[in-house]
């Protein structure tokens, strides 16, 4: 096991609706990115908090927002939920100041938005 | 910019065969990582290797091993010896060297299904 644990494991949410995701990072870490990944593609990457600023961001809206913690833990907040945003959400903890570290995933969350 | 292919969507072995998941990859950077994770169906990616661009070297793990060459942009992955716990989606993904970011760029994945 990593040790990066996200909540909820599921969950189902109507069009237009908000949704908050979360993410614990692995101890030592102290960087999260967060990836979506559709049905039968790679991850896209999201954005990326490093020491609770963000540091770097994918082609994603604005819509998609996110914030970390003190102890790096992480949320991945989307706004007016849309049909295409259903997916896998995988958050990934690393750190940045050990160059090259690999990143560990958590088991995602699987949203539906219906 | 950067890209990964997969171009094996889906290969299906008899357990015991060996086989091989194909990478090739773009970047404009002169140095970059190369990683390949392997999701099972639990949704969690498990990290299998990380390579430096600067190490050519093949490496071999278990029944795992790796073939980097720089000069065709290949980081192909062989399992040798297929077990049927090996059934999974395999992904490539590459991030670049240095600099602040940490954003890796995956490819589709291949996915392996070894039969009894």
């Amino acid at each position: 096991e990593t040790g990066v644990t996200q909540s909820p494991t599921h969950l189902i949410k109507t069009r237009g609706q908000q949704v908050t995701l979360r993410c614990s990072s692995q101890s030592g870490h102290n960087t999260v990115s967060w990836y979506q990944q559709a049905l039968g593609q790679g991850p896209q990457f999201i954005f990326q908090y490093y020491r609770e600023e963000e540091n770097g961001r994918g082609n994603f809206p604005p819509r998609f927002s996110g914030l970390q913690f003190p102890n790096y833990s992480s949320e991945l907040n989307v706004n007016a939920l849309e049909l295409d945003d259903s997916a896998l959400y995988l958050c990934a903890s690393s750190s940045l100041d050990r160059e090259g570290t690999e990143a560990f995933f958590g088991q995602g969350t699987r949203l539906t938005v219906v | 910019a950067q890209k990964v292919t997969q171009a094996q969507t889906e290969i299906s072995v008899v357990e015991k065969e060996d086989v091989t998941l194909d990478c090739v990859y773009e970047t404009r950077d002169t140095t970059y990582y190369l990683f390949w994770y392997k999701q099972p169906p639990s949704g969690e990616l498990v990290f299998l290797i990380r390579r430096n661009s600067f190490d050519e070297q093949n490496e071999i793990s278990g029944r795992y091993s790796w073939n980097f060459q720089k000069s065709t942009s290949s980081f192909n992955f062989t399992i040798t010896a297929s077990q049927v716990v090996d059934s999974a989606v395999y992904f490539c993904a590459l991030t670049p060297h240095g600099g602040s970011n940490y954003k890796l760029t995956f490819g589709k994945g291949t996915l392996l299904t070894v039969n009894p």
